[in-house]
C-alpha cells in the first residue's frame, strides 16, 4: 500500500530533550516536506526537500533541523525541544519532475507533540 | 509573495443543501490550486486542483471547485451535503513561476453538516 507513515504518532518530552521523528514513503517521492498544524494557524511549511541532499526552509524552521540522505526518509529534529514546539507535526509527499509542481501530496497521519 | 485566505472559520450547512467554502488566493504569477480535507484524528487527504483549461473542476467525493482568474478566487462547492462532508478543509496555492515549489496553506475552514 503506497503510504506516508510517521513515528511515534504521539510523544510528550521535556524541555531540551533532543527528539527526532521519522517520516517514511514507499512511493518513490522526490518531494518531502514538515508541516505544524496549530489552532487557528491552519498548516504551515517547517522544511522541504525537493530531492535527496536537497532541503530548504519554509515558513517556520526556528528550532528544527531535518536531513535528507535517502529518497524515502526526512527526518524531523528538534535539537533543543521548548513548549512552543507543542503542536500537531504532518509529513507529506509528491512526486516532482521539474520547476513548480502541479502535483498534489500524500500526507502522513500526524504525530502529535507535547513538550512540558 | 504567495498567499490564501480562507475567510470562513467555520461553514454550517443542513444536510442537502448545497455548500460553499470559500478561498481566495494571492500570487505573482499563475497559480496552481489545491483542496485538502481532513476528518478528525487523519492527515490531509486531496480533494482535487487546477492545473490549467477548464475553470471548473470535479474531484472526489462529489466536490468541485470553480477558478475564477478576475476574483482570485477557487471556492469548494458541492450540490448536496453529507453529514459525512463534516471535516477541516485546507486550500492551498503554488505559484507557477516559482522554482523552489513553495506550498502555502489557508488556515482551514471547519465544515459542519447538520442532519
Amino acid at each position: 500500500e503506497a503510504q506516508v507513515t510517521q513515528n511515534p504518532r504521539y510523544l510528550i518530552t521535556v524541555t531540551g530533550k533532543k527528539l527526532t521523528v521519522t517520516c517514511s514513503q514507499n512511493m518513490n517521492h522526490e518531494y518531502m516536506s514538515w508541516y505544524r498544524q496549530d489552532p487557528g494557524l491552519g498548516l504551515r511549511q517547517i522544511y522541504y526537500s525537493m530531492n535527496v541532499e536537497v532541503t530548504d526552509k519554509g515558513d517556520v524552521p526556528e528550532g528544527y533541523k531535518v536531513s535528507r540522505k535517502e529518497k524515502r526518509n526526512f527526518p524531523l529534529i528538534l535539537e533543543s525541544p521548548s513548549p512552543n514546539q507543542t503542536s500537531l507535526y504532518f509529513c507529506a509527499s509528491s512526486p516532482r519532475r521539474s520547476g513548480a509542481s502541479h502535483n498534489e501530496q500524500f500526507f502522513g497521519p500526524g504525530t502529535r507533540l507535547t513538550v512540558l | 509573495a504567495q498567499s490564501v485566505a480562507q475567510p470562513e472559520d467555520q461553514v454550517n450547512v443542513a444536510e442537502g443543501n448545497p455548500l460553499t467554502v470559500k478561498c481566495t488566493y494571492s500570487v505573482s504569477g499563475n497559480p496552481y490550486l489545491f483542496w485538502y480535507v481532513q476528518y478528525p484524528n487523519r492527515g490531509l487527504q486531496f480533494l482535487l486542483k487546477y492545473i490549467t483549461g477548464d475553470n471548473l473542476v470535479k474531484g472526489s467525493y462529489g466536490f468541485e471547485a470553480e477558478f475564477n482568474k478576475s476574483q482570485t478566487s477557487f471556492h469548494l462547492k458541492k450540490p448536496s451535503a453529507l453529514v459525512s462532508d463534516s471535516a477541516l478543509y485546507f486550500c492551498a496555492v503554488r505559484d507557477r513561476m516559482n522554482r523552489d515549489d513553495k506550498i502555502i496553506f489557508g488556515k482551514g475552514t471547519r465544515l459542519h453538516i447538520l442532519p
